[in-house]
C-alpha cells in the first residue's frame, strides 16, 4: 500500500529556474512532511521539514509549501543551481508512538547550465 | 561526517551466503532504523529498534532479522542472499523520531 505519491519522476530544470516536487498522501494522520536530498553514493540528508500546522516554510531557496485539505505538500526550488542536481524524496511520519518515515518514490531533479 | 557509521560500503556475496551489516548511531540517538533501496527504487522501511526494543517491522524478509545492542549499535542480518537482494542498505538513527540522520549504506551485490 503506497501511503505517498511524489511526481514527477525526474525533472529537468535550467539555471535560475524554479524546480518543483509533489506529493500526494492518503487518508492516515500524519505530523511531520520532511524532504530528504540524496547525490549519488551517499545516504539522504535532511532539507527542510514543516509540521501539518503551518502551511509554508521558507530555508534558503528552499520552500515547502502544505495543503492538509487536499492532503498534499510541494518542494519549491527557488533559483535551481547545477549543485542541486540529486534525488529528491518526500517523506512522512505517521502520528503515534512509531517513529518511522514513509518515503516518497523519489524524484530525480537535474539542472542544467 | 552525519555521524551514523555504516560498515561495510561494499559487500560481494554469493548465492545463499549470510552477511551482516553494521550501524552505529549518532551519539544520543536511541532509535535506529534499516532501510533498503533498490536501483532506481525508493527508500523501503525494513525495521526500527529504540533503545534495545523492536519497535515497527515494515517489509523485512522473514530470511532478514536484526538486532539493536545495548551499546546502541545495531546489526542487519540478512542469510540465503538471493539475487535480488542486491541494493543499498542504509540505516538511519533519530532522537524524538523527528529529524533522521542517515549513515552512508552499504551497498551489497549478490552474485
Amino acid at each position: 500500500q503506497q501511503q505517498v505519491k511524489q511526481s514527477p519522476q525526474s525533472l529537468i530544470v535550467q539555471k535560475g529556474g524554479i524546480s518543483i516536487i509533489n506529493c500526494a498522501y492518503e487518508n492516515t494522520a500524519f505530523d511531520y512532511f520532511p524532504w530528504y536530498q540524496q547525490f549519488p553514493g551517499k545516504g539522504p540528508a535532511l532539507l527542510i521539514a514543516i509540521r501539518p500546522d503551518v502551511s509554508e516554510k521558507k530555508e534558503g531557496r528552499f520552500t515547502i509549501s502544505f495543503n492538509k485539505s487536499a492532503k498534499q505538500f510541494s518542494l519549491h526550488i527557488m533559483d535551481s543551481q547545477p549543485g542541486d542536481s540529486a534525488t529528491y524524496f518526500c517523506a512522512l511520519k505517521e502520528a503515534g508512538t512509531a517513529s518511522k518515515l514513509t518515503f516518497g518514490t523519489g524524484t530525480r531533479l537535474q539542472v542544467t547550465l | 561526517d552525519s555521524g551514523v557509521t555504516q560498515t561495510p560500503k561494499h559487500l560481494i556475496t554469493a548465492t545463499g551466503q549470510r552477511v551482516t551489516l553494521r550501524c552505529s548511531p549518532r551519539s544520543g540517538d536511541l532509535s535506529v532504523y534499516w532501510y533498503q533501496q533498490s536501483l532506481d527504487q525508493g527508500l523501503q522501511f525494513l525495521i526500527q529498534y529504540y533503545n534495545g526494543e523492536e519497535r515497527a517491522k515494515g517489509n523485512i524478509l522473514e530470511r532478514f532479522s536484526a538486532q539493536q545492542f545495548p551499546d546502541l549499535h545495531s546489526e542487519l542480518n540478512l542469510s540465503s542472499l538471493e539475487l535480488g537482494d542486491s541494493a543499498l542498505y542504509f540505516c538511519a538513527s533519530s532522537a524524538e523520531g523527528y529529524g533522521y540522520t542517515f549513515g552512508s549504506g552499504t551497498r551489497l551485490t549478490v552474485v
